[in-house]
């Protein structure tokens, strides 16, 4: 079984500060995915990253898959209380078809 | 096309009762997959279907769990004789086979609850 391991486990800022989520294996993933999660909700697609050292952006957040494509970053600049949630990452792994294993996830809360 | 749907929302039993949840995928999805999840914890893999064919299932589903999706739309996971370990949110999700850059779409889970 692929582990993913996510730190920290829980992160409390406030508003406008900058945080990082690292998303970490010992294992090589073909893609990774970020998901957000409410309470109460399923998770919901963030982005995904294929290439070794890619890097997406959308708006606030940035994406990295490391170049051997073990691990990803997300960070998050000028955090706002919208941000928060349950972050998770999922990664792929070569031909396992498209069954996605999750990491432990890091909840993010931003106060005012 | 709504999304994925999920039925109930929530629900209570008592310890060895059997319970049924339902999932409604996205309609051009041919694939299905069952997740649980405990609290602040990421999902768990259970099983998944392409199309009709329950391709693989986890060794954390146990004999009581039976999942079946019969004529490749709807799914259902029924869990047999519930236990207090039971307890947690199922989460289903869909997706289009090849099309892994667009995820998983999930639907808003079925919480358990054993008492």
């Amino acid at each position: 079984t692929q582990l993913l391991e996510q730190s920290p486990q829980f992160l409390s800022i406030q508003e406008g500060e900058n945080l990082t989520v690292y998303c970490n294996s010992s294992s090589v993933f073909s893609s990774l995915q970020w998901y957000r999660q409410e309470p109460g909700e399923g998770p919901v697609l963030l982005v995904t990253v294929v290439t070794g050292g890619e890097v997406k952006k959308l708006k606030r957040l940035t994406f990295q898959f490391g170049d051997a494509r073990k691990d990803s970053s997300l960070h998050i600049t000028a955090a706002q209380p919208g941000d928060t949630g349950l972050y998770l990452c999922a990664g792929l792994t070569p031909g396992t078809a498209s069954k996605l294993t999750f990491g432990t996830g890091t909840r993010l809360q931003v106060t005012l | 096309d709504t999304g994925v749907s999920q039925d109930p929302r929530h629900k209570i039993t008592k310890r060895g009762q059997n319970v049924t949840f339902r999932c409604d995928p996205i309609s051009e999805h041919n694939r299905l997959y069952w997740y649980r999840q405990t609290l602040g914890q990421g999902p768990e893999f259970l099983t998944y279907f392409q199309n009709e064919a329950q391709l693989e299932k986890s060794r954390l589903l146990s004999d009581r769990f039976s999942a079946e999706r019969p004529k490749g739309s709807f799914s259902t996971l029924e869990i047999q004789r519930t236990e207090q370990g039971d307890s947690a949110m199922y989460l289903c999700a869909s997706s289009l086979m090849g099309v892994i850059s667009y995820g998983y779409t999930f639907g808003s889970g079925t919480r358990l609850t054993v008492v």
